[in-house]
């Protein structure tokens, strides 16, 4: 069965950066994307970036772009995310998604999430 | 940027009632709109897709429509579990949610 295990929750101080890992089980690595979502506490889902797991292709939002980067290591079957200048806003559930092969394309199954805590 | 609208953003209903919540977005996506339902404390977890596909294993009460800008996701008599906030997603251009609609027991 499809599952996907992100890191432990982390505590960070402002201006920091945080690399968040996800390493999905249950089927072959590099053929499915993998997105990442944050959630702030008491707030709505936010789409925070793609990547292919085949390719490396990257796709992120403009309000990230810059501060975020995405990345694979096949090797290990692991995706990751780094988010750095880290701000007290940025502190949310973060979670790892894998995506649908092909179109129409859906978020079928997320990781458990990993708490950042962003605080001086 | 594709901009996601919910409606309500909270609604209160009994179970057995029937609700029915919306999703417009600000062009035109098709038909790749998707929808999910998260419980506190948990991961979103997916229930249509394709704006009316039902993921395996969702209940038949849940059931999507619509297209283009316009779309419904309806629950049949409402059981307790399904008490919960509800998010659309866009899959057209990037992705995008909608604000999320919280459902609770009146």
């Amino acid at each position: 069965q499809v599952q996907v295990v992100q890191s432990g929750a982390e505590g960070k101080k402002p201006g920091a950066s945080v690399k968040v890992s996800c390493k999905p089980s249950g089927y072959t690595f590099n053929t499915y994307g993998i997105n990442w979502v944050r959630q702030a506490p008491g707030q709505g889902l936010e789409w925070m970036g793609w990547i292919s797991t085949d390719s490396a292709d990257t796709e992120y939002p403009q309000k990230f772009q810059g501060r975020i980067t995405l990345t694979t290591d096949t090797s290990a079957s692991t995706a990751y995310m780094e988010l750095r200048s880290l701000r007290s806003d940025d502190t949310a559930v973060y979670y790892c998604v894998r995506e649908s092969r092909t179109s129409p394309y859906y978020f079928d199954y997320w990781g458990q999430g990993t708490l950042v805590t962003v605080s001086s | 940027d594709i901009q996601m609208t919910q409606s309500p953003s909270s609604l209160s209903a009994s179970v057995g009632d029937r609700v029915t919540i919306t999703c417009r977005a600000s062009q035109s996506i098709s038909n790749f709109l998707n929808w999910y339902q998260q419980k506190p404390g948990a991961a979103p977890k997916l229930l249509i897709y394709a704006a009316s596909s039902l993921q395996s294993g969702v209940p038949s009460r849940f059931t999507g429509s619509g297209s283009g800008t316009d779309f419904t996701l309806s629950i049949s008599s409402l059981q307790p579990e399904d008490f919960a906030t509800y998010y659309c997603q866009q899959s057209y251009s990037a992705r995008s949610f909608g604000q999320g609609t919280k459902l609770e027991i009146k």
